[in-house]
């Protein structure tokens, strides 16, 4: 199926500092999302973007979270600043139109020490 | 509130036989979208099929089927002739249809193992 790909796997960094995760989405999809997954369970909303604005986002997406899509590059997560609970992975994910299904990428290991 | 529940934490079965995992939804949309994906040993999500509410046909693609109950609020998936490699972790979400959302809500997951 479609491919979403996501940089880095994995990232350690140490808290309090910012972090930046990359996602290049499928090429003709319009609608861009995060989730995130604490390990074991199950994957949590945290937002979706759409012609270069947050659509929705969940009461994870907390204030030091920010996302953008500077034109034709990655659509990205930053963090800043981090903190402990926000070790997790997070998933990208894409879709072609608003009802159909989301296409995920690999997922970024987040480790904040 | 929307909610999607998964009961069957994990399910072991030979290979080549039929699975059937469970999944219970609420939601006070009149329309929504229910998927299946698996997530894999190596982490990787792949989108297996998908249920519009308004259909009444359950979905199938390949070895996957559905099983939707609309007045129970159910959507099983079938895997028949199951593989070594079917091995993974599988989630139901729902999307629903109302205020723009686009967000999926996903279920807690089950864990199928085949064996040979």
């Amino acid at each position: 199926g479609p491919k979403v790909l996501q940089i880095p796997s994995h990232q350690i960094i140490d808290m309090g500092q910012m972090v930046t995760l990359n996602c290049d989405p499928v090429s003709n999809h319009l609608y861009f999302y995060w989730y995130k997954q604490i390990l074991g369970q199950q994957m949590e909303f945290l937002v979706n973007f759409y012609n270069g604005k947050v659509m929705e986002k969940s009461k994870l997406f907390k204030d030091q979270f920010s996302v953008e899509r500077p034109d034709g590059s990655y659509f990205t997560l930053k963090i800043q600043p981090t903190a402990l609970e926000d070790s997790a992975v997070y998933f990208c994910a894409s879709s072609r139109d608003w009802g159909v299904e989301q296409y995920f990428g690999p997922g970024t290991r987040l480790t904040v020490l | 509130a929307q909610k999607v529940t998964q009961t069957q934490t994990s399910i072991s079965v030979m290979e080549k036989t039929t699975v059937t995992m469970d999944c219970v939804y609420e939601t006070q949309d009149s329309s929504y979208f229910l998927f299946w994906y698996k997530q894999t040993a190596s982490g990787e999500i792949v989108f297996l099929i998908r249920q519009d509410s308004y259909k009444k046909e359950n979905a199938t693609v390949g070895h996957y089927s559905l099983n939707f109950q609309k007045p129970k609020s159910s959507i099983g998936l079938i895997i028949t002739a199951t593989q070594i490699e079917d091995s993974a972790v599988y989630f139901c979400a729902m999307r629903g249809n109302q205020g723009g959302s686009a967000k999926l809500i996903f279920g807690e997951g089950t864990k199928l193992t085949v064996s040979s």
